[in-house]
């Protein structure tokens, strides 16, 4: 079992849409976590942390459930420029290193 | 402030040729780190190191090498190379402390034949 799980998609939704997608993990241990975008063929960068309050950030919701392991990311009134790829990124307590997930493809749609 | 820079952008190897990919920043990070991106993996982290003459291995190490000699580089080799190393190679770099917060570079897409 991957330690990081998402749904790879490709979601397609038309723009000014909500799109929300969710990404599980294994380890029990994980401390941090975080949403990383990337651009088609780019690198990825950090969108935001997930904080155990739930934190916003613009159009962009993210949401920790710690009791079932799983993190949330919601985008609201979607817009062209955010066709990406979301990659869930958890830090386990202790470890010096970050587990991807595979990432959820997105594409809003005009 | 170049921030992380990889070379080269793109490389066609023969199956048992060697080479070294090459990273280096220069935002003063302890933190550096080599991941690479197959489609359906996500990215999978090769080797870190947490400052120069330091490094350990990360989740699929076999078939690479680095060494840090200084703070700004962290080279890649790949001692010889397989199909199977064909993918997507990313360096990252950040503050000790501050891993979640990882300035990747432009990547180096290898392909192996």
């Amino acid at each position: 079992r991957k330690e990081v799980e998402q749904d790879p998609g490709p979601f397609n939704v038309p723009e000014g849409a909500t799109v929300a997608f969710n990404c599980t993990y294994s380890n029990s241990a994980s401390q941090s976590f975080f949403w990383y975008r990337q651009d088609c063929r780019k690198e990825p960068k950090l969108l935001m942390s997930v904080y155990s309050s739930g934190n916003e950030d613009g159009r962009f919701t993210a949401q920790l459930n710690r009791a079932s392991q799983y993190i949330s990311l919601l985008i609201r009134d979607s817009k062209l420029s955010d066709s990406a790829t979301y990659l869930c990124v958890v830090k386990v307590q202790g470890a010096q290193k970050l587990v991807f997930g595979q990432g959820t493809r997105l594409t809003i749609n005009p | 402030n170049a921030g992380v820079t990889q070379t080269p952008k793109f490389q066609v190897l023969k199956t048992g040729q060697s080479m070294t990919l090459q990273c280096a920043q220069d935002m003063n990070h302890e933190y550096m780190s080599w991941y690479r991106q197959d489609p359906g993996m996500g990215l999978r982290l090769i080797h870190y190191s947490v400052g120069a003459g330091i490094t350990d291995q990360g989740e699929v190490p076999n078939g690479y090498n680095v060494s840090r000699s200084t703070t700004e580089d962290f080279p890649l080799r790949l001692l010889s190379a397989a199909p199977s190393q064909t993918s997507v190679y990313f360096c990252a770099s950040s503050y000790l402390g501050q891993e979640e917060t990882q300035y990747f570079g432009p990547g180096t897409r290898l392909l192996v034949l």
